[in-house]
């Protein structure tokens, strides 16, 4: 049982390249979360979904688009990437958002 | 979302209690008082949640103010794993299906 895989776990972009960042559950989970973590600093909420096909907005959506069309993976885009997106991104999901279980997070700097 | 203060960083020794305080003067009737915690270089782990009612479970206890407008965690003996970031996040269980997380506190454990 591999919980919440994150992919890649470390990624060098420079400014303006655009990626992907997936996330995947095997836990059968309706909900999903994209977060970042800036150092020092706690979680801030990109986007979340409550279930297939749905996605909405959190704290700091601005320059993130997300998808969720299958149940099982959240994908985190940047389309045109900046130095200020350098951070930790957590991914998480939940059976009905009282116990989120986390991945190991990516790295990703924006040079 | 109703707001959260914790202190930025506390410090006790290994074996003895450790009470960690939250502040939330603006809890509404719906909120639940969750708390997380993030071991270095980890994603968070889920620690403990409750409503009105003291909890206790493997890991902790939870104790909430009569009036809900504080809570405390309660480690009831340190160890050095313990040493982490621990995150104090209102719920709101009749709104959006998300955990904001603030500022946390940094829990150092001396041997």
């Amino acid at each position: 049982n591999a919980g919440v895989t994150q992919t890649p776990k470390f990624r060098v972009l420079k400014t303006g390249q655009s990626m992907t960042l997936l996330c995947a559950q095997d836990m059968n989970h309706e909900y999903m979360y994209w977060y970042r973590q800036d150092p020092g600093m706690g979680l801030r909420l990109i986007h979340y979904s409550v279930g297939e096909g749905t996605t909405a907005k959190g704290e700091v959506p601005d320059g993130y688009n997300v998808s969720r069309l299958k149940k099982q993976n959240f994908l985190l885009g940047l389309e045109s990437a900046a130095p200020s997106q350098t951070s930790v991104y957590f991914c998480a999901s939940s059976y009905s958002g009282t116990y989120l279980y986390f991945g190991a997070g990516t790295r990703l700097s924006v040079l | 979302d109703a707001k959260t203060t914790q202190p930025n960083s506390m410090e006790s020794n290994e074996e003895e209690p450790v009470h960690l305080p939250c502040n939330h003067s603006t809890i509404s009737g719906t909120d639940y008082i969750h708390w997380y915690r993030q071991l270095p270089s980890q994603g968070p782990e889920y620690v403990i949640h409750g409503l009105t009612s003291n909890v206790n479970n493997r890991m902790a206890s939870l104790a909430i103010a009569e009036d809900r407008k504080s809570s405390t965690l309660i480690l009831h003996r340190a160890t050095l794993r313990d040493a982490a970031v621990y995150y104090c996040i209102l719920r709101d269980y009749g709104g959006a299906q998300k955990l904001v997380f603030g500022q946390g506190t940094r829990l150092t454990i001396n041997p």
